[in-house]
């Protein structure tokens, strides 16, 4: 069964810095991967994701993410980081098409806080 | 175009009785999921309707439990309740029956508490 990490807990940073947020994902072949976010007493919100070809993918809200299929991982980046991306910010791995139970596989979440 | 509503936002329940939740998607959406946020288990899927039909399950007792209508709306229901269920539940929509390769868009959940 596919699984996903996200290592930081909890991550503090301050505005206009950049931001890189991890995520290390277990499955025996490339998975589908995404990023979502959650604002308070939201919904999840889907940044990007990516299913194959071009490894750095680019998201709504200036984030991107790069798979490196050598480190399982698929990390999330921003260069400048606003007041407003101040969330939860969750990973997720589907299985793709044909290969089984599709369904999303979440990582426990990283919650990202914004100091001035 | 609306996104996706669940209602009701916040509940409260004793354990012991059932409840149902109810996820209207966007739209032209008829695949809907659901999942189970927790602080102990976070997101956990629990099924996925399209068509009236359920493609795909979680690992969760027989106690949860859902259905599609025809207008492509939802429900969940939770039978017998316990304090574990006391969660957010998340209501998910995409446009057609490609899975998880279909973006999928949340709606802002069903509080629920059991007391």
């Amino acid at each position: 069964a596919q699984s996903v990490t996200q290592p930081d807990i909890h991550i503090t940073v301050s505005e206009g810095a950049s931001l890189e947020l991890r995520c290390n994902y277990s499955y025996g072949a490339t998975p589908y991967l995404f990023w979502y976010v959650q604002s308070p007493g939201q919904g999840l919100q889907l940044l990007l994701k990516y299913f194959s070809g071009d490894t750095l993918v680019q998201g709504i809200k200036g984030f991107e993410a790069e798979f490196k299929r050598s480190q399982s991982s698929f990390n999330l980046r921003k260069p400048s980081v606003h007041w407003s991306d101040a969330a939860e910010y969750f990973c997720a791995v589907g299985i793709p098409p044909n290969f089984g139970n599709e369904k999303l596989t979440f990582g426990t979440g990283t919650r990202l806080t914004i100091i001035p | 175009k609306a996104g996706v509503t669940q209602t009701p936002r916040y509940l409260i329940k004793t354990r012991g009785q059932q409840v149902t939740l109810s996820c209207s998607p966007i739209s032209g959406h008829r695949s809907v999921s659901w999942y189970q946020q927790t602080p102990g288990q976070g997101l956990q899927f629990l099924f996925e309707y399209f068509s009236e039909t359920q493609r795909n399950k979680g690992n969760f007792p027989g106690r949860f439990s859902g259905r599609q209508f025809s207008n492509s709306r939802s429900e969940m229901n939770v039978s017998t309740l316990e304090l574990g269920d006391s969660a957010l539940y998340l209501c998910a929509s995409s446009l057609s029956d490609r899975g998880i390769g279909e973006t999928q868009y949340f709606g802002p959940g069903t509080r629920l508490l059991v007391l």
